[in-house]
């Protein structure tokens, strides 16, 4: 069963940085890209960004850009988030998904909180 | 690419038959989702490729259009089917997602 686990969110205050992390199981992960997504709870999806297989290629939405950096060590079948200079709007559910061209798989998510 | 989901809320009645509309602000061919999602929950895909139902999802599921409409309907709503769906294009950086139709009882 395809399965992806997201962990590392939390508290962090403003202008902090946080790691994100997202394991993927019954796949081979190193054969798909893999996105991030986030939503702040009650509005809807914002696409993050997303990096290939092989890591070599990765785009960003303009909100984050230049601050959130997506990278993946497919030896540990894993894919991060690097999230800098945090703003308040940042607080959102933060999702991992594999990309299989349209069909896109979902991890449960991620809560991360930006607050003083 | 801009996305506008229409109605932004719908209420129906279970057996009701709904569609769900997607507009896309240039042309996509089909490079468009559709996800049901209820609270607390993560997105769950249930069309790709404009038309094609993923596997598992009920085949009261479709999907249909090409370009810039595309259209979800709900052949007779199911009491699980009361949730929000959105829809995605993945033509063009950056993916963008719709609002959200929030289907209500």
């Amino acid at each position: 069963e395809v399965q992806l686990v997201e962990s590392g969110g939390g508290l962090v205050q403003p202008g902090g940085s946080l790691r994100l992390s997202c394991v993927g199981s019954g796949f081979r992960f190193g054969g798909y890209w893999m996105s991030w997504v986030r939503q702040v709870p009650g509005k809807g999806l914002e696409w993050v960004g997303n990096i290939k297989e092989d890591g070599r290629e990765r785009y960003y939405a303009d909100s984050v850009k230049g601050r959130f950096t997506i990278s993946r060590d497919n030896a540990k079948n894993s894919l991060y988030l690097q999230m800098n200079s945090l703003r308040a709007e940042d607080a959102a559910v933060y999702y991992c998904a594999r990309e299989r061209l349209m069909e896109w798989i979902w991890g449960q998510g991620t809560v991360v909180t930006v607050s003083s | 690419i801009q996305l506008t989901q229409s109605p932004s809320f719908l209420s129906a009645s279970v057996g009701d038959r709904v569609t769900i509309t997607c507009r896309a602000s240039q042309g996509i061919t089909n490079y468009l989702a559709w996800y049901q999602q209820k609270p607390g929950i993560a997105p769950k895909l249930l069309i790709y490729a404009a038309s094609t139902l993923q596997s598992g999802v009920p085949s009261r599921f479709s999907g249909s259009g090409s370009g810039t409409d595309f259209t979800l309907t709900i052949s007779s709503l199911q009491p699980e089917d009361f949730a929000t769906y959105y829809c995605q294009q993945l033509d063009k950086y950056p993916y963008t997602f719709g609002r959200g139709t929030k289907l209500e009882i």
